[in-house]
């Protein structure tokens, strides 16, 4: 089967490091993808991964590892501004988008 | 670049009626996603177009949901009879294809079924 699994909630101090982790299951594999999603919002790109390793980008970085299916995003110093659900996403063998439920990041001052 | 629109932003509709929603994707991108998410959960798949052709469809789509992309631009998504199942966020998304076929999504529209 087709499945993808992360932390349903996590929470982390203002200006702290927090690690959101993945787990995939696909029938292909094609790339991975990160979004940040703010409540009540649309889904906006974060990373996309699709080699092995760290990729990283200011303050965000997303690791990947396909032997493991296994991929976490990184945040550093964080902000009040990224408490939002972060999504993972992972590209089937039919091309079709397979996504995780999200994980919902509580930022405490 | 005036990104994703999607219309309307929010839909209250009474059981069995009728409700169609309209995308206009980024002008470039040739592809164009629809999906459904409820509180708590990922974007669920709906349907998929290149262009005007309508390429994919979720198995586990109702035939009451229908989707056009008549001209290869904007698209709509039509709920007939609808259910108070049917009470999510439909979002829409467009990618350009290329090698990593990034999805950037619109507002989205809140349906909510009394």
């Amino acid at each position: 089967g087709q499945n993808i699994d992360q932390p349903t909630e996590m929470t982390a101090t203002e200006g702290a490091i927090v690690q959101i982790n993945c787990t995939y299951q696909t029938s292909g594999f094609n790339g991975l993808f990160w979004y940040q999603q703010h409540a009540g919002e649309a889904p906006t790109f974060l990373s996309y991964n699709v080699l092995d390793g760290l990729e990283e980008k200011g303050r965000f970085s997303s690791f990947l590892s396909r032997s493991k299916g296994y991929s976490y995003l990184l945040l550093k110093e964080l902000q009040m501004k990224d408490s939002a659900s972060y999504l993972c996403a992972s590209w089937d063998s039919n091309y079709q988008l397979i996504w995780g439920a999200g994980t919902k990041l509580i930022i405490k001052p | 670049d005036t990104g994703v629109s999607q219309n309307p932003r929010h839909k209250i509709t009474k059981r069995g009626q009728n409700v169609t929603f309209r995308c206009d994707p980024i002008s470039e991108h040739n592809r164009l996603y629809w999906y459904r998410q409820t509180l708590g959960q990922g974007p669920e798949f709906l349907t998929y177009f290149q262009n005007e052709a309508q390429l994919e469809k979720s198995r586990l789509l109702s035939d009451r949901f229908s989707a056009e992309r008549p001209k290869g631009s904007f698209s709509t998504l039509e709920i007939q009879r609808t259910e108070q199942g049917d009470s999510a966020m439909y979002l829409c998304a467009s990618s350009s294809g290329g090698d990593t076929d990034t999805q950037y999504f619109g507002p989205g529209t809140r349906l909510t079924v009394l």
